[in-house]
């Protein structure tokens, strides 16, 4: 079955500082990984994709996202933090197993930015 | 830019109400999902719709919940007789066809609050 699995639900950074969000798949085919942000009550915007294309991800507001399959891992990063990137950050794998692709969420990592 | 577009906003009710909530998915998608967001909690899996049936659905899409496609462009989602633990924050989605590999687009939310 698919599952992601997200590393610390609260991470804190200082505005210029590296964001590292930690995100581990399971999955017994090949994955589809996805990253979505949620700002404060608003809906879900998706971040970037991994459909096995490449393995470095790019995605909107400078963030971007390594596939690594030895270590199960899709990582979100961005080198240098702003005050507007606090938000809820979600990993998200797509489940091929059904008729309906259903993406299922991991639990979430708040992102706070210090000034 | 399409988007996936949910009414109303914001729905209060009290317990033992009949509730609907509408989505209009982009226009050219096939699928289509409900996906509810306790406060503070992770955001889970629902129900799936495709072609006009029901692909998938989770545990907690029991007998009080349904989803209807009445029009061809409205996606709603009932809940016959709500209770206090179906507060949440209800969000549509739409993907286009083409597999478990496209990401699906999210709605804004409809949160429910249930008095």
């Amino acid at each position: 079955a698919q599952s992601v699995t997200q590393l610390g639900s609260h991470v804190s950074v200082s505005e210029g500082a590296l964001v590292l969000l930690r995100c581990n798949y399971s999955s017994s085919v090949p994955p589809y990984l996805f990253w979505y942000v949620q700002y404060p009550n608003q809906g879900l915007q998706l971040l970037l994709k991994y459909t096995s294309a490449a393995t470095l991800v790019k995605g909107i507001n400078g963030f971007e996202a390594e596939f690594k399959k030895s270590e199960t891992s899709f990582h979100l990063t961005k080198p240098s933090a702003h005050m507007s990137d606090a938000a809820e950050y979600f990993c998200a794998v797509s489940d091929p197993n059904t008729g309906g692709f259903k993406t299922i969420f991991g639990a979430g990592t708040r992102l706070f930015v210090k000034a | 830019e399409p988007e996936v577009t949910q009414t109303p906003s914001h729905q209060v009710t009290q317990m033992g109400q009949e509730v609907i909530l509408r989505c209009v998915p982009i226009s050219n998608h096939l699928y289509f999902y409900w996906y509810r967001q306790i406060l503070g909690q992770k955001v889970e899996f629902l129900v799936s719709f495709y072609n006009n049936e029901i692909s998938e659905k989770s545990e907690i899409f029991d007998d009080q919940f349904s989803v209807e496609r009445p029009d061809g462009s409205n996606f709603t989602l009932k809940i016959r007789s709500t209770k206090l633990e179906d507060s949440a924050m209800y969000f549509c989605a739409s993907r286009v066809l083409g597999g478990w590999n496209t990401e699906a687009f999210f709605g804004q939310g409809t949160r429910l609050t249930v008095v």
